[in-house]
């Protein structure tokens, strides 16, 4: 069983639509967990940065954490076709490297 | 931009080969970290280096060395070249050795073994 799970989809959306991005993980030793997106043959970019269970909001898109659950989100509102990316999860603690998830391709269609 | 530049951008070479990737991390950032991505795969950790120290290293065989400089830019080493190297290398760069640390990636060398 991997660390961390990440449905591969590909995810289709229409624009204008709220996005659910999710990822579990089995490992509690985690206590930083990231957004990044990544579009195609580009690295990947920081979007999200939670160290706590909750919320946290920047314009659009909005991270969730549940250490109880080990279950982390992305939710991104009004999708726009420039979110049509690859979204991947990652996750740390301490001296431990980013463990990444397998990645979401989203497609938001105009 | 996130002033993380990798060199090459593409490459090309042939099993058995050695290769050299090189990375120039953020303008202030002592940590390196390399990592390995395949095709529709997250990235994998290769390995840290915190001014100019391995402080870290995944599940990779020794023919994949690594080096950084008092310039905090780093170098990636790949000797005896398999098929399955084939993959895009990310160079990413923070300030202080934990993963708590912002990390920023550059754009990645992909490499193609044939």
């Amino acid at each position: 069983q991997k660390e961390v799970e990440q449905d591969p989809g590909p995810l289709s959306v229409p624009e204008g639509a709220i996005v659910s991005l999710n990822c579990t993980y089995s490992n509690s030793a985690f206590q930083y967990f990231m957004w990044y997106r990544q579009y195609s043959r580009k690295g990947p970019e920081l979007l999200m940065y939670t160290y706590s269970s909750g919320n946290k909001e920047d314009g659009r898109f909005t991270a969730q954490v549940d250490k109880s659950s080990k279950y982390i989100s992305l939710f991104i509102r009004d999708s726009q076709p420039s979110d049509s990316a690859t979204y991947l999860c990652a996750m740390g603690g301490g001296r431990r490297a980013l463990t990444f998830g397998s990645g979401t391709r989203l497609q938001v269609q105009p | 931009e996130t002033g993380v530049t990798q060199s090459p951008t593409h490459l090309i070479k042939t099993r058995g080969q050695q290769v050299t990737l090189r990375c120039s991390s953020q303008s202030g950032h002592n940590t390196v970290s390399w990592y390995q991505q395949a095709l529709g795969q997250g990235p994998q950790f290769i390995f840290q280096y915190y001014r100019e120290e391995e402080n870290g290293r995944g599940n990779f065989p020794p023919r994949f060395s690594g080096l950084q400089f008092p310039n905090y830019s780093s170098e990636l080493n790949v000797n005896a070249l398999e098929l399955d190297d084939s993959a895009l290398y990310l160079c990413a760069s923070s300030l202080g050795g934990s993963s708590g640390n912002t990390i920023y990636f550059g754009e990645g060398s992909w490499l193609t073994v044939v």
